[in-house]
């Protein structure tokens, strides 16, 4: 079983500012990693697939990066509604997600 | 757009099943999986299993492998999940949600879009 971890918990930020979020694997998943947003109240939403590809319809200031077992999520400059939880996602063995980032107002 | 809408929200005696529902429209329904992913209170999301309509293959984790029951009927463009021997650990918000691409195992595709979520509360 891949068992993810992403750092930090918590990320408290203003608007405009840059976020930088951190997911790592307990093997490698080659590329097969996504990241997720969930609003609070809300289901979650494909941000990032493949560790670098943004789905139909994500923002440009959304980007990703990395390969094997260390990921980052970028966000170049928060806007409000980006303030939610990010999870990330693997898929090179049964899926599994990480235990999310908070991303909150400061 | 496709959009997955589920059934409302349960409440459960232990020992118990639950069956939920989950209806898609705006796409295609039989060629794209549909997984199960549950979000217990302050919990990480957990993919549960999977079904490709046409072709009913599924795919369960091995943790709910002995009493989950995942089908879809293609006349009505509709996935259900079946939990049994329900017991409190199991309340959770459990979502629908389809794969991107057109894969033979439920798993194989990145997940979006999701349903809005079904709250299953197991009480006593």
């Amino acid at each position: 079983e891949i068992v993810l971890t992403q750092s930090p918990a918590t990320l408290s930020l203003s608007p405009g500012e840059r976020a930088t979020l951190s997911c790592r694997a307990s093997q490698s998943v080659s590329g097969y990693l996504a990241w997720y947003q969930q609003r609070p109240g809300q289901a979650p939403r494909l941000l990032i697939y493949d560790a670098s590809n943004r789905a139909t319809g994500i923002p440009a200031r959304f980007s990703g990066s990395g390969s094997e077992t260390d990921f980052t999520l970028t966000i170049s400059s928060l806007e409000p509604e980006d303030f939610a939880v990010y999870y990330c996602q693997q898929r090179t063995s049964w899926p599994s997600f990480g235990p999310g980032t908070k991303v909150e107002l400061k | 757009q496709v959009q997955l809408v589920q059934s409302g929200p349960e409440v459960k005696k232990p020992g118990s099943s639950v069956k939920v529902s989950c209806k898609t429209s705006g796409g295609s329904f039989s060629n794209y999986g549909i997984n199960w992913v549950r979000q217990a209170p302050g919990q990480r999301l957990e993919w549960m299993g999977g079904v490709i309509p046409f072709s009913g293959t599924t795919s369960y984790a091995r943790k709910f492998r002995d009493r989950l029951t995942i089908t879809a009927d293609e006349s009505t463009n509709t996935g259900y999940m079946e939990l049994s021997s329900l017991r409190s650990e199991d309340t959770a918000v459990y979502y629908c949600t389809r794969g991107v691409d057109i894969v033979v195992v439920p798993a194989a595709s990145w997940f979006d879009p999701w349903g809005q979520g079904t709250l299953v509360t197991v009480s006593s």
